[in-house]
């Protein structure tokens, strides 16, 4: 099973910030959380991951509460492509022996 | 660097027949695993190798196998094909430098009819 709970699905209006919530209340203290985001037809990109700092790259940032038992990645300004499934992730991230688990992901909407 | 590639891309069977699937990872990159997407179950993880070693597996049957080649290309074979083998055949391969980071490729849909 899945170790994160995320929303089904979430609507944002094309420009504004999208912050989807993930959360893995079982995470432990050498797992790393990541972001996968998969457009129709399309193979999973990846987006950002992160242990416990907070993380922003090109595509997003990546906040994680001080606990570690959930995150939120931010599209600062969305736009109709960002329209995707996006998954979060944890897995341990220097242990070969582990296999990522996808969730159900959350459905994001950008809506013009 | 050009991306993971797979091919076929559309792939049409019948039951009982058997499958091959190839993809070629990243330049460089030697880690490569299968992914089987459906509607129902969504993603989930088949197996990984390393170095022509399968490093890991997922809880799918013995018709499920595959293999990687020295120059890291992997192929999947799946035999005596059932109609739910039909889904989205998804390859990623990673790096020695970061290998937490995995890069999908366009995916293989096979149908089984």
């Amino acid at each position: 099973d899945a170790k994160t709970t995320q929303p089904p699905s979430m609507d944002c209006a094309e420009g504004r910030a999208a912050n989807l919530p993930c959360n893995h209340s079982t995470i432990s203290g050498n797992e790393y959380v990541y972001w996968y985001r998969q457009i129709h037809s399309q193979g999973p990109q990846y987006i950002i991951h992160g242990l416990k700092n907070n993380e922003t790259n090109e595509m997003a940032s990546l906040i994680i509460t001080e606990d570690r038992k959930s995150s939120t990645l931010i599209l600062p300004h969305a736009t109709l492509r960002d329209t995707a499934v996006y998954y979060c992730i944890v897995r341990v991230g220097v242990n070969r022996d582990d296999k990522i688990i996808f969730g159900k992901g959350t459905r994001l909407h950008i809506l013009p | 660097k050009a991306g993971v590639t797979q091919t076929p891309r559309y792939l049409i069977k019948t039951r009982g027949q058997q499958v091959t699937l190839s993809c070629s990872p990243i330049s460089g990159h030697r880690s490569v695993s299968w992914y089987q997407q459906t509607p129902g179950q969504g993603l989930q993880f088949l197996f990984e190798y390393f170095s022509e070693t399968q490093r890991n597996k997922g809880n799918f049957p013995g018709r499920f196998s595959g293999r990687q080649f020295s120059n890291s290309r992997s192929e999947m074979n799946v035999s005596t094909l059932e109609l739910g083998d039909s889904a989205l055949y998804l390859c990623a391969s990673s790096s020695r430098t970061r290998p937490e980071t995995q890069y999908f490729g366009p995916g293989t849909r096979l149908l089984v009819l």
